[in-house]
């Protein structure tokens, strides 16, 4: 049974690029919420997709864009790169008719802004 | 604003002792609890869950929740060193709603 995947694992650019990353939930999951953790501190919300529309948004500028794609995968859509976007980016899935409603992350893809 | 308040430590407890790993939250609303390790460069993993006032216990950890005074904390028994670690409080308003995280608190256990 796969776990969540994110690609890529690393990744530099500089100012004012764009950048997409994307995550694979795991097996029998919907949902992929986006998270950004900066260092030191706790992840943050920035969206969550599922039947491929975005449900619920952070408080992230609309700089942050996503998409969801029928197999449940989504990309993660970074515009303009400020600095301030270097942080890991995290890939949570979930399933919307589970009891339970845990929310499991990927591995991470670490985002550096030169 | 709902925020989630940890103690960013780091806690050191030796070996084998008990670690008490403490979080309040603002938001009264909150259904669900969440907690994760993280280890130093890796992504969060979750640890336990917990939804009903008092104790749940899996293994060496045990969530405590007090929803009166908007308070959870994480047992964890027979400390190990490869329990240290970044602990996340998390919380959420049940279902698939966004979870929102404090922003830890170092764990380090001295063999």
């Amino acid at each position: 049974d796969a776990g969540v995947t994110q690609s890529p694992t690393h990744l530099i650019k500089t100012r004012g690029q764009q950048v997409t990353l994307r995550c694979s939930p795991k097996s029998g999951h919907d949902t992929v919420s986006w998270y950004q953790q900066a260092l030191g501190q706790g992840p943050q919300f920035i969206f969550q997709y599922y039947e491929e529309e975005e449900r619920q948004r952070g408080n992230f500028p609309d700089r942050f864009s996503g998409h969801q794609f029928p197999n449940y995968s989504s990309e993660l859509n970074v515009n303009a790169l400020l600095l301030g976007d270097s942080a890991l980016y995290l890939c949570a899935s979930s399933s919307r008719v589970s009891f339970s409603y845990e929310q499991f992350f990927g591995p991470g893809t670490r985002l550096t802004v030169l | 604003q709902k925020e989630v308040e940890q103690n960013s430590g780091p806690l050191s407890v030796p070996e084998g002792a008990i670690a008490s790993l403490n979080c309040t939250y603002s938001d009264r609303g909150s259904q669900s609890f969440f907690w994760y390790r993280q280890y130093s460069g890796k992504s969060p993993e979750l640890i336990m869950f917990i939804y009903s006032n008092g104790d749940k216990e899996d293994g060496r950890f045990t969530a405590q929740l007090n929803k009166a005074s908007q308070y959870v904390s994480l047992l964890i028994r027979d400390s190990q060193p490869s329990d240290s670690a970044t602990y996340l409080c998390a919380v959420n308003w049940g279902g698939n709603t966004p979870l929102v995280f404090g922003k830890g608190t170092r764990l380090s256990v001295i063999a």
